[in-house]
């Protein structure tokens, strides 16, 4: 089962910031938190990932809490292509699978 | 921009039937991934694949299912004997291993009829 937990829903203005929470409170010393995204029944896409510390790249940012319990994905300016299903995923095992939760379904309003 | 290419996009069959599903990774990526999603549910882990051999399967990956990488290049996944409820869409991904983001293909939709 996955080790997280995700609001079911969202919705954001275009143009304005995304913030997706996720609980992981039972997350191990060694474990990454994995974003990833699937766009109507698209293959996942991968977002971006971090250990402890918060991370940004092009597409979002990653806020980690000090006690690694909770994340939350920002994505600074939505638009209507952000609308999709966003999944939080706790993983660091000796294959790397990913297991997938129910994720939250993100709607960008124009 | 390298990506991960199924094949085919469709594939309708009738029950008792083998399927093989293609997948081309990535070029310089070690680690080999299946995961299925029946309609309207979660994305669903089935083997992870490295230096030739499976390294784990979920309980899903029965007897009936089977992977192959037969010329570096391809990696394949085999249903024996399809079943109504292998109608699924599914996915192939991979990973390099230097990093360990995975890489996903635009899926396979298996029809079982």
């Amino acid at each position: 089962d996955a080790k997280t937990t995700q609001p079911t829903s969202m919705d954001c203005a275009e143009g304005r910031a995304a913030n997706l929470p996720c609980n992981h409170s039972t997350i191990s010393g060694n474990e990454y938190v994995y974003w990833y995204r699937q766009i109507h029944s698209q293959g996942p896409q991968y977002i971006i990932h971090g250990l402890k510390n918060n991370e940004t790249n092009e597409m979002a940012s990653l806020i980690i809490t000090e006690d690694r319990k909770s994340s939350t994905l920002i994505l600074p300016h939505a638009t209507l292509r952000d609308t999709a299903v966003y999944y939080c995923i706790v993983s660091m095992d000796s294959s790397y699978k990913l297991i997938f939760g129910s994720g939250t379904r993100l709607l960008v309003r124009p | 921009e390298p990506e991960v290419t199924q094949t085919p996009s469709h594939q309708v069959t009738q029950m008792g039937q083998e399927v093989i599903l293609r997948c081309v990774p990535i070029s310089n990526h070690l680690y080999f991934y299946w995961y299925r999603q029946i309609l309207g549910q979660k994305v669903e882990f089935l083997v992870s694949f490295y230096n030739n051999e499976i390294s784990e399967k979920s309980e899903i990956f029965d007897d009936q299912f089977s992977v192959e990488r037969p010329d570096g290049s391809n990696f394949t996944l085999k249903i024996r004997s399809t079943k109504l409820e292998d109608s699924a869409m599914y996915f192939c991904a991979s990973m390099s291993g230097r990093t360990y983001e995975q890489y996903f293909g635009p899926g396979t939709r298996l029809t079982v009829t």
